[in-house]
């Protein structure tokens, strides 16, 4: 079965910097393309960022860019998110979410919480 | 990027009812539409894939059709667990985009 299980989540104040991780099990997690996608309180989803299976292509939402680097490591079936200069408007609860080409985001992990907050 | 726009936002519907829920893209994302169910408190679930498709496992009384701009989701009956929120989601260039999603409460 399937299964990917976010950790690293918290309170940070605005200008810090946090690194989520994401432990995928059930499957080979070195042949999937991978994202994480985040959801502020109360609100919709907002996909964020993309990484291809050997990590040869990688994709971020504009307002993530230079400030959030995704990253995996297929050999300990992980998945990261160094997110820097954190803001505001950036807490929400983060998911990893597997996908397939162009077909969506097949599985999802249960979220971690991030509250940017002084 | 690209627009996704849902309607209803919220819709009232009873046990039993069929339901639509339209999705419109701000251009041409022929068949690379996604439908997703969220139950608060959980993370969202795939209901259709490449607009029309059946993810496995899913009840077959949900259904989705369309291509180019225009998307639906129906539901042909609904029941008790279905009341959630629905979002759709292009998957046919970056940054994906969804939908602000429809709630669907029970009347």
């Amino acid at each position: 079965e399937v299964h990917l299980v976010e950790s690293g989540g918290g309170l940070v104040q605005p200008g810090g910097s946090l690194r989520l991780s994401c432990a995928a099990s059930g499957f080979t997690f070195g042949t999937f393309t991978m994202n994480w996608v985040r959801q502020a309180p109360g609100r919709g989803l907002e996909w964020i960022s993309f990484i291809s299976s050997g990590s040869t292509t990688i994709y971020y939402v504009d307002s993530v860019k230079g400030r959030f680097t995704i990253s995996r490591d297929n050999a300990k079936n992980s998945l990261y998110l160094q997110m820097n200069s954190l803001r505001d408007e950036d807490t929400a609860v983060y998911y990893c979410a597997r996908s397939r080409p162009a077909d969506g985001f097949d599985y999802w992990g249960q979220g971690t919480l991030v509250t940017v907050s002084s | 990027d690209i627009q996704m726009t849902q309607s209803p936002s919220s819709l009232s519907a009873s046990v039993g009812d069929r339901v639509t829920v339209t999705c419109r893209a701000s251009q041409s994302i022929t068949s690379y539409l996604n439908w997703y169910q969220q139950k608060p408190g959980r993370a969202p679930n795939l209901l259709i894939y490449d607009a029309s498709s059946l993810q496995s496992g899913v009840p077959s009384r949900f259904s989705g059709s369309g291509s180019g701009t225009d998307f639906t989701l129906t539901i042909s009956s609904l029941q008790p667990e279905d009341f959630a929120t629905y979002y759709c989601q292009q998957g046919y260039i970056t940054p994906y985009t969804f939908g602000q999603g429809t709630k669907l409460e029970i009347k």
